[in-house]
């Protein structure tokens, strides 16, 4: 079952935060993001693993809470270049290559 | 280094007619995967293939079949194509196991279109 992302779409200042959440109703493993910028592929940003670690990319970090089974990602002081949709994609249990169910993506609109 | 590289970019077809879509992954990767990203919606798990097997499918129709040759490039093919087989069809590569670390490297895609 495809993880519920909220929101759909931010539009932010430059500078400024945000906060996008993905929600799973089943138990998961583990929680890939990827960043997709219009008209490019989507580039892997940051996995993490049930344990409740906390990871960063630049500015970007991210949280995973395995009992609510939810995973946020914090944009902190965003820059233009954070412009694009970012998926969340789940797997439920240790990755071996098993699909990746992605969530329907949160658009992100960094302005000056 | 060469990054996973697909092609046709571009594919128009016509109701029931057949598309081929072919990837080709990173050096030294030997899993292939392909999405399905229909306009405005999220990736949806087409298929995986590992070492020329196939190794997990998504909720697609028979219709929707590959395979992976044994220099571990892949091939999509999609038959008797509907109006909604148009999205932008995505391939992405990986390490093997268990060297792969969970992340997938995505190619720019191939965008069918089908009239």
């Amino acid at each position: 079952q495809q993880p519920v992302q909220s929101p759909q779409a931010v539009i932010l200042r430059e500078g400024e935060d945000a906060v996008i959440n993905c929600s799973s109703s089943k138990a998961l493993y583990s929680v890939h993001w990827y960043r997709q910028k219009h008209g490019e592929a989507p580039v892997f940003l940051m996995i993490l693993l049930k344990g409740g670690e906390q990871k960063g990319h630049e500015k970007i970090s991210a949280s995973f809470n395995e009992k609510k089974q939810q995973s946020s990602l914090y944009l902190t002081a965003s820059q233009l270049s954070y412009s694009g949709t970012y998926f969340c994609g789940t797997a439920p249990k240790a990755w071996a290559g098993n699909k990746l169910t992605f969530g329907g993506g949160t658009r992100v609109l960094v302005k000056p | 280094e060469a990054g996973v590289t697909q092609s046709p970019t571009h594919l128009i077809k016509t109701r029931g007619q057949q598309a081929t879509l072919r990837c080709s992954p990173i050096s030294g990767h030997t899993s292939v995967y392909w999405y399905q990203q229909a306009l405005g919606l999220g990736l949806q798990f087409l298929l995986w293939y590992d070492e020329g097997e196939e190794r997990n499918r998504g909720n697609f129709p028979p219709r929707f079949s590959g395979r992976q040759f044994p220099n571990y490039s892949s091939e999509l093919n999609v038959n008797a194509l509907e109006l909604e087989d148009s999205a932008l069809y995505l391939c992405a590569s990986s390490l093997p196991w268990p060297s792969n670390t969970g992340e997938l490297f995505f190619g720019e895609g191939s965008r069918l279109t089908v009239l």
